[in-house]
């Protein structure tokens, strides 16, 4: 197992700029989440996708948008930065039915100034 | 909704000391509960879970139990050294729903 494996680790960004992260999955896992966790607060739920759709979405605004890849590989898109997105961005990584339980990435440390 | 409350922190301790984390939970439906922990720099870990109400998950000497007739899913270790320092998330996710739902976490020291 590769595990899941994410791009770039650290990030700094202006405000109203654009950002792409990157997640490479783990090895048959073919449904990925990102998550947003704040300094100091539990991780929330961005957006899932499956087979390359997107399958449930939390609370956030449409300028954040994802792709999922036929490689299971997949990206976290960013338009107008905010200095609120500032946040460490988390992917992860499951097979459908596997019992729900996730594989996470070690995240992308976004800063906006 | 489905949310998670866990104790709050900071948490420190001796080591070798008894370690108890409260997590209670609110779902509409029968969720499965997590435990995960979070080193320094690092991402989410799955420690343990639980998929059905008097389940007992267990890795590395921690456990917890769930129990549906107080929605809870304590976080137990009988002796704890300083590498379980970190920080502790309790999570439930239900199969219907796309998302995991997380507590705000609970730091952990421990001091040798």
């Amino acid at each position: 197992e590769t595990g899941v494996t994410q791009s770039p680790t650290h990030l700094i960004k202006t405000r109203g700029q654009q950002v792409t992260l990157r997640c490479s999955s783990q090895s048959g896992h073919n449904t990925v989440s990102w998550y947003q966790q704040a300094l100091g607060q539990g991780p929330q739920f961005i957006f899932q996708y499956y087979r390359e759709e997107e399958n449930g979405r939390g609370n956030f605004p449409p300028r954040f948008s994802g792709l999922q890849f036929p490689n299971y590989s997949s990206e976290l898109n960013v338009n107008a930065l905010e200095l609120d997105d500032s946040a460490l961005y988390l992917c992860a990584s499951r097979s459908q039915g596997n019992g729900y339980g996730y594989t996470f990435g070690s995240g992308t440390r976004l800063t906006v100034v | 909704g489905n949310s998670v409350t866990q104790m709050e922190g900071p948490v420190t301790l001796s080591e070798e000391a008894f370690l108890t984390i409260n997590c209670t939970y609110t779902a509409t439906g029968y969720p499965s509960l997590f435990w995960y922990v979070q080193y320094p720099g690092e991402g989410l870990q799955l420690l343990l879970k639980a998929t059905k109400a008097d389940d007992k998950g267990s890795n590395k000497g921690f456990e917890a139990t769930y129990r549906k007739e107080t929605t809870s899913f304590h976080l137990e270790k009988g002796s704890v050294q300083v590498s379980d320092s970190a920080v502790y998330f309790c999570a439930l996710s239900e199969y219907n729903n796309n998302d995991m739902r997380f507590g705000a976490g609970t730091r952990l020291t421990v001091k040798p």
